[in-house]
């Protein structure tokens, strides 16, 4: 069946750093790929998605391309701040499974220190 | 427009009792799921309902039921609490009209079970 697979974290960076968060998948269809965050106490807030191959998502300086040859859609931010620290949870969605259902990644907890 | 409302926020039952959580989606979105978070087990999708029908379902035992009305207001019941029935239980919203859409997430419900 289908599933993701992210890093494990946490992921500890300092203000103004680089951040990438690896997130590959297995998928029979053509899934559309979703990153989601949550922060603590809150439900997941839709951060980006991307529906096909090549297709670059972005939103807050964040940025996602779905890549089909190597089946991944790793999370990027050119420089993170403390209000970034969060759970980012990598998903997808196809025909197969249904487009209604998520299937997630375990999550990376992001820790961003001044 | 007004998010996903889930009520309620937090609720506290002991083993055996029944629970029944209530889920408002995004006005004009006809699809609700449901997803249980867990820290061993991650995101798990529930179930999901489309025009007051259940249309797609996950691996939980038959405890665990839901229902919508024709306002599209979804309830899920879980019967027969179990200690490892405590969570956090998501529900999401998205249009329903089929192919590649994004769901909206509410805040949850925070279930504890003593």
């Amino acid at each position: 069946g289908d599933s993701v697979t992210q890093m494990e974290g946490p992921v500890t960076l300092s203000e103004e750093a680089f951040l990438t968060i690896n997130c590959t998948y297995t998928a029979t269809g053509y899934p559309s790929l979703f990153w989601y965050v949550q922060y603590p106490g809150e439900g997941l807030q839709l951060l980006l998605k991307a529906t096909k191959a090549d297709d670059k998502g972005s939103n807050k300086g964040f940025e996602a391309t779905y890549r089909k040859e190597t089946t991944s859609f790793h999370l990027e931010k050119g420089s993170v701040q403390v209000s970034d620290s969060a759970v980012y949870f990598c998903a997808l969605s196809d025909e197969d499974t249904g487009f209604q259902k998520l299937v997630f990644g375990t999550g990376t907890r992001l820790l961003v220190s001044p | 427009k007004a998010g996903v409302t889930q009520t309620p926020r937090y609720l506290i039952k002991t083993r055996g009792q029944q629970v029944t959580l209530s889920c408002s989606p995004i006005s004009g979105h006809r699809s609700v799921s449901w997803y249980q978070q867990t820290p061993g087990q991650g995101l798990q999708f529930l179930f999901e309902y489309f025009s007051e029908t259940q249309r797609n379902k996950g691996n939980f035992p038959g405890r665990f039921s839901g229902r919508q009305f024709s306002n599209s207001r979804s309830e899920m019941n879980v019967s027969t609490l179990e200690l490892g029935d405590s969570a956090l239980y998501l529900c999401a919203s998205s249009p329903g009209q089929g192919g590649q859409e994004t769901q909206y997430f509410g805040p949850g419900t925070r279930l504890l079970v003593l």
